[in-house]
């Protein structure tokens, strides 16, 4: 059973386009997250979510748009994609929102936008 | 703000070589550090963790020591295998668990 999945693996679109992106996990976590990783491939938060409730929103475009309807389910909209979108993004859960509790990636996302 | 500075890489050695991969870190308080590795075309694994200063963290022959008085964690093995050839991350939590990563060190093992 996988702890954290995404659907898609691969997604390829063009400029201007709206995707998601959805996240499972099934480890009964309170708290889910969004990461992207550049082709550098650096890491960095874009969101968390805490029994639904949005609680770190970093600097990010406002064309993205995380949504979770329920504790085990975080999923990323993002409309009118352009090429800088690009890159590979995690899903992440852990048991609290705590400082220090283990975080719990999927197998990430890879977005091309052509 | 909080952040992360580890070594550059790509990182070279021959099968059973010693490793080390340096991490520094800033940040305000005393937060848990972390090294996750990156296999190719996977996602993100906990290698180990240490949430106070002087704590050691180990797994599959890596450790790493939480030290206060240098902000530091660096990344050892003793003996490395190829199998080890991935991408090292350390990170620390912030403020709301978010973990803030370095730049990642890639390790390149050879039989």
């Amino acid at each position: 059973d996988t702890a954290v999945s995404q659907t898609p693996k691969y997604l390829v679109t063009q400029m201007g386009n709206d995707k998601s992106i959805k996240c499972e996990q099934n480890l009964g976590h309170d708290t889910m997250y969004w990461y992207k990783q550049d082709s550098k491939k650096f890491l960095k938060i874009m969101f968390s979510y805490n029994n639904k409730e949005l609680i770190i929103n970093e600097t990010v475009p406002n064309r993205f748009s995380p949504k979770s309807p329920d504790k085990a389910h975080l999923n990323l909209h993002i409309n009118s994609l352009e090429l800088g979108d690009s890159a590979v993004y995690f899903c992440a859960s852990s048991q609290t929102a705590g400082e220090g509790s283990e975080q719990y990636f999927g197998p990430g996302t890879r977005l091309t936008v052509t | 703000g909080d952040s992360v500075t580890q070594m550059e890489g790509p990182v070279t050695l021959s099968e059973e070589a010693f490793l080390t991969i340096n991490c520094t870190y800033t940040a305000t308080g005393y937060p848990s550090l972390f090294w996750y590795v990156q296999y190719p075309g996977e996602g993100l694994q906990l290698l180990l963790k240490a949430t106070k200063a002087d704590d050691k963290g180990s797994n599959k022959g890596f450790e790493a020591t939480y030290r206060k008085e240098t902000t530091s964690f660096h990344l050892e093995k003793g003996s490395v295998q190829v199998s080890d050839s991935a991408v090292y991350f350390c990170a620390l939590s912030g403020y709301g668990n978010k973990l803030v990563f370095g730049a990642g060190t890639i390790l390149r093992v050879k039989s």
